[in-house]
Order: C-alpha cells, then structure tokens, then sequence
C-alpha cells in the first residue's frame, strides 16, 4: 500500500525567512497531494493541494511542488509569520480499490521564532 | 450543516466499556472518513465510506472496532471493551464524492479510557 515519509519532524525558522518540508510517496500511481495545517487543539484543515498533471502550484506566500518522476513533492512557505507555526501534514491518495483513502505523512512541526 | 460534526467532544470511559463516536458529514458530502490520531501523532486511517458501504475497513485496529453510516449521512464508530490504548482524538472527515478531493475534518472526539 501506500506509504508518505516526511521530514523534518521539527523545524524552526526566524520570522520573515522560508520553510520548506519534504515528503516522498511509494505508490507510483498516486495523483492527488494535499497538505494540511493542524494548529495546537484544532483540527486539521487543508491549505493547499496538487494534482499529478501539475508540477507547480502557489497560493500567496504557499507553493508546493511534485517531482513525479522521483516521487517527491514539497512545501514551501516564503515570509513566515508566527500565525505559521503548526503542525503541517502531507497526504496522497492511494490507488486501486483504495483509491478515496489518503495516507498521510507523520508531521512536521514548525515553529517560527520572532 | 455548515461543517463536519462530531460529539461527544470528549468522552471518559472505563476500561471494558463500550463507546460511540458519532460524526455528521456535510450535507452532500458522499465520502466519509474516519482516522485516528494519538498525542502528538500523525493521522492514522481507520475505515472510510462511499455511500453507506464501506469498501476499505483496513485500518481497524481490531474486531472491537465497528464503524456504520446510515442514508449517506451520519456516521457511527463503536469501539466495544475499550483498552488505554484506545485513547486518542477520533477524527471524521467528508469530502464531495469519491475520488481526489480535499476532505472537511470535524473537531474530533478526544477519547480517554481510565
């Protein structure tokens, strides 16, 4: 089955630098990568996604990006602010009689120092 | 309604018991999903639904966990005699239909057995 590894498990960047979080899939037939955003407390919500039909997206200071060939995609926010600091999981789909269920990574958490 | 609902939000229960964990989709939404999450772990699937069949239970941990939805709408996950390491948030999420689309997550339901 599918399996996401992501790392770092921790990162802290200073106010105003860039994040950036790796993540690698082993199912070569996955076509949908999301990321999510859990804040301490609260629930998961989804901040940005990719498709595999695309290798590049941006949402204001949020891009992600996919290397199908290599099976790795990225996220990465520019300009960090302290409303930044959470936990951030990448997903994708599995494929095959499974293909509705996302897998998701292990987490990272990033702290954004002032 | 306007979101994912879950309740209880919380729930203490005695070792041995039984638990219901209730979740209510959004309105339309045909895909529901149920994972589980640990302190300070990922998120970890447990069973989703399309419709009100369920075509992947491969992430029960047990056959002490059961999970059933009803007209395409609210969905319940029993856990029967209930062990500590049960405890976690039960998180349910929907999405429009099948397929790849970013999910809705409900708050949770925190679970302790004591």
């Amino acid at each position: 089955g599918e399996n996401v590894e992501q790392h770092p498990s921790t990162l802290s960047v200073q106010e105003g630098d860039s994040a950036v979080i790796k993540c690698t899939y082993s199912d070569s037939a996955s076509n949908y990568f999301p990321w999510y955003k859990q804040e301490l407390g609260k629930r998961p919500q989804l901040i940005i996604d990719i498709r595999s039909n695309v290798g590049e997206k941006k949402d204001q200071r949020i891009a992600v990006t996919l290397n199908k060939t290599a099976k790795h995609f990225s996220l990465h926010i520019t300009e960090t602010q302290p409303e930044d600091s959470a936990v951030y999981f990448c997903a994708a789909t599995a494929s095959g009689s499974s293909a509705s269920k996302i897998i998701f990574g292990s987490g990272t958490r990033l702290s954004i120092r002032p | 309604g306007a979101g994912v609902s879950q309740s209880p939000s919380n729930k203490v229960t005695e070792k041995g018991k039984d638990v219901e964990l209730r979740c209510d989709p959004i309105s339309g939404h045909t895909a529901l999903y149920w994972y589980r999450q640990s302190l300070g772990q990922g998120l970890e699937f447990l069973i989703y639904f399309q419709g009100n069949s369920a075509p992947d239970k491969s992430g029960l941990p047990s056959d002490r966990f059961s999970a059933e939805r009803t007209g395409g709408s609210v969905s319940t996950l029993t856990i029967q005699r209930t062990q500590q390491e049960d405890s976690a948030v039960y998180l349910c999420a929907s999405s429009p239909r099948q397929g790849n689309y970013g999910y809705t997550f409900g708050s949770g339901t925190r679970l302790t057995v004591v």
